[in-house]
């Protein structure tokens, strides 16, 4: 089974760039989730989704920060404009559904923002 | 609203002795989950061991072990006979039992094993 992809991989902006993040989530899994790791720190959920809705998008940084899952399959996080507390990975997560099932990561993407 | 402390930024071991990682964690709810994930350097974070807050026992997994103090509000991960793909980020983390998937993470430990 394949897990959840990420691209790219690594990314470096300037700050006032746009940048956007692609996730493929485990396929059949309705749940998806973005999460922002800072150096240092844990992971911080950003947004939930649940086929193409949101569940929890309570802190995502609306002003710069948005995401789509169109189809209910992939998504994309993008950040416009990019500031430099943004550089961190950027975590996409996926699971059968809400509620009592296990989230299964992907590699992440690393971004610098200079 | 719920946190999760770690208070050890890293450890170390030597190969095939018993390592514990301490979390505790401050929640009002009697219903919540709690989980220990492993990260090793650039790739995924893997689930290691959860733990249902109404089971007494403590969760097993293989080699890990959780040492669940629910009125303590303790919840440590003990690694025995540890091996050299055991070094990894380690992030003890929460979740509400109340129609919620949303978890809250410590911001974890750093365990190097030496051989």
């Amino acid at each position: 089974e394949a897990g959840v992809a990420q691209s790219p991989r690594y990314k470096i902006i300037e700050k006032r760039q746009s940048v956007a993040f692609w996730c493929n989530p485990i396929s059949g899994h309705a749940t998806l989730y973005w999460y922002q790791q800072i150096l240092g720190q844990g992971p911080k959920l950003l947004i939930q989704f649940q086929n193409n809705g949101v569940v929890d998008d309570s802190q995502l940084p609306k002003d710069r920060f948005s995401a789509e899952r169109l189809k209910g399959v992939d998504s994309t996080l993008k950040i416009q404009p990019a500031k430099l507390e943004d550089s961190a990975v950027y975590l996409c997560a996926s699971s059968l559904g809400i509620t009592g099932y296990e989230q299964y990561f992907g590699p992440g993407t690393r971004l610098t923002v200079t | 609203a719920q946190t999760v402390t770690q208070s050890q930024p890293e450890m170390s071991v030597q190969e095939a002795e018993t390592v514990t990682l301490s979390c505790t964690y401050d929640t009002s709810e009697s219903d919540y989950y709690l989980f220990w994930y492993k990260q090793p350097p650039s790739r995924q974070m893997i689930l290691v061991i959860r733990q249902e807050a109404y089971k007494q026992q403590n969760a097993t997994e293989n080699r890990f072990s959780v040492n669940f103090q629910k009125a303590a509000k303790s919840f440590s991960l003990k690694i025995s006979d540890s091996q050299l793909g055991d070094a990894a980020m380690y992030f003890c983390a929460y979740r509400s039992g109340y129609n919620t998937d949303k978890l809250i993470f410590g911001t974890g430990t750093r365990l190097q094993v030496f051989p």
